[in-house]
């Protein structure tokens, strides 16, 4: 069956970096787009970043272009977000997630942006 | 950027009875929309996919319709495990949630 763990959150200080990773097992990880979206405590839903099949492909949220990096590594299944110059506002859940269809072309139409599986979730909390 | 405006942001409603909810797009954004459920503490969860396409697995109370701007999903009997809160999503945006709750 479709797992995807995160890890890595934790509490960090304004300005300062952390790497989080989503480790995905029960299907063809390098097949299929990931993404990351996060969720600040109480609120809503706030997609941050996606990344082709191959990882040729990237694109982000204005909220965190420029400070957010996303990356993977398909011999390790494992999905990244390094972040850094972090700020009070990425304060929030943050959940990795799987495309629904695979090796969709890019740039992605809408079909690449159907999420059928999400991890947990891990909690970064930005503050001094 | 689409801005997806759903309503009512908060439901009350009773076991049995049929719910619809409203999803809002700022211009027409053809059948390019999904549906989430999301209970606390929880992930995510796809309900519905291209407006209309019941993802494997949900239950066939919920149903998706709407094209363009105007989209609804409807549960045609409320269940007690179905007490969450929903979310509209186009491409990269995400409406604001609708919380049904237990009247």
């Amino acid at each position: 069956q479709v797992q995807l763990v995160e890890s890595g959150g934790g509490v960090v200080q304004p300005g300062r970096s952390l790497r989080l990773s989503c480790a995905a097992s029960g299907f063809t990880f390098s097949s299929y787009g990931m993404h990351w979206v996060r969720q600040a405590p109480g609120k809503g839903l706030e997609w941050v970043a996606v990344i082709s099949y191959d990882g040729s492909n990237k694109y982000y949220a204005d909220s965190v272009k420029g400070r957010f990096t996303i990356s993977r590594d398909n011999s390790k299944n494992t999905l990244y977000l390094q972040m850094n110059s972090l700020r009070a506002e990425d304060t929030a859940v943050y959940y990795c997630a799987k495309v629904l269809y695979g090796l969709i072309p890019w740039p992605y139409d809408s079909s690449g942006w159907d999420f059928d599986y999400w991890g947990q979730g891990t909690l970064v909390t930005v503050s001094s | 950027d689409i801005q997806l405006t759903q309503s009512p942001s908060f439901l009350s409603a009773s076991v049995g009875d049929r719910v619809t909810i409203t999803c809002r797009a700022s211009q027409g954004i053809s059948s390019y929309l999904a549906w989430y459920q999301q209970k606390p503490g929880k992930a995510p969860k796809l309900l519905i996919y291209a407006a209309s396409t019941l993802q494997s697995g949900v239950p066939s109370r919920f149903s998706g319709s709407g094209s363009g701007t105007e989209f609804t999903l409807t549960i045609s009997s409320l269940q007690p495990e179905d007490f969450a809160t929903y979310y509209c999503q186009q491409l990269r945006g995400f409406g604001g949630g609708t919380k049904v709750e237990i009247k």
